[in-house]
């Protein structure tokens, strides 16, 4: 899914910094997401967004921030209130839907491995 | 909220089995059931979806079943290759998030050949 570009791929932290991924889609989605993945965890939703300026908490956004100001890019900050940010992080964006069908499939980038310095 | 369990979380099978991985879910309003292939350090890639009103799907060698009585969506992949190997998610509607997705913790099936 060549749509969706997740930069840097590869990004380390030092104590009390804050750092931001980028995730830029060309697909002209309305909807984008953050998705957090550990071992053995899955993948647990940081923040969504279902319209450029808006954007919500989903299950773990405590130590995380984001901003939808194009509908192209929802950047996600990891902050330093965020204790332990080594992970996988993933951008996802979909369609959005209609009616019953307001699932659409989501895509995912390629990801970005965050690890502390 | 919905609550996806998914099992199990490892299958190994022999070149040319059958593999069966199954997930349920809580909420009975879900209607959109997908599942996810991830090779190591890639990202998730979709492999196949369906939607409440239909009971199965297939492409090619993948098929989903969904029954809504029981609440619960299997993946079948018949004649397994080596390349079948990877971890597999499946994930449900969030039903509290838009039209976010909650996800399986995933099956790690190795294929030997």
């Amino acid at each position: 899914d060549g749509g969706i570009t997740q930069s840097p791929k590869y990004l380390f932290r030092k104590e009390g910094q804050n750092v931001t991924l980028s995730c830029e889609q060309n697909l002209n989605h309305d909807a984008m997401y953050w998705y957090r993945q550990d071992p053995g965890q899955g993948l647990r939703l940081i923040y969504y967004s279902q319209i450029v300026n808006d954007f919500q908490k989903g299950d773990i956004a405590e130590g995380y921030s984001v901003s939808r100001e194009k509908k192209e890019s929802f950047p996600l900050t990891v902050t330093s209130a965020q204790k332990n940010p080594t992970a996988f992080y993933l951008c996802a964006s979909s369609m959005a839907g209609w009616g019953g069908n307001s699932n659409q499939p989501q895509h995912f980038g390629d990801g970005t491995r965050l690890s502390i310095l | 909220g919905e609550n996806v369990e998914q099992h199990p979380s490892t299958l190994s099978v022999q070149e040319g089995d059958s593999a069966v991985i199954k997930c349920t879910y809580s909420d009975s309003a879900s209607n959109y059931f997908p599942w996810y292939k991830q090779e190591l350090g890639k990202r998730p890639q979709l492999i196949i979806d369906i939607r409440s009103n239909v009971g199965e799907k297939k492409d090619q060698r993948i098929a989903v079943t969904l029954n809504k009585t029981a609440k619960h969506f299997s993946l079948h992949i018949t004649e397994t290759q080596p390349e079948d190997s990877a971890v597999y998610f499946c994930a449900a509607p969030h039903n509290q998030a838009g039209t976010a997705l909650i996800f399986g913790k995933g099956t790690t099936l190795s294929v030997s050949s």
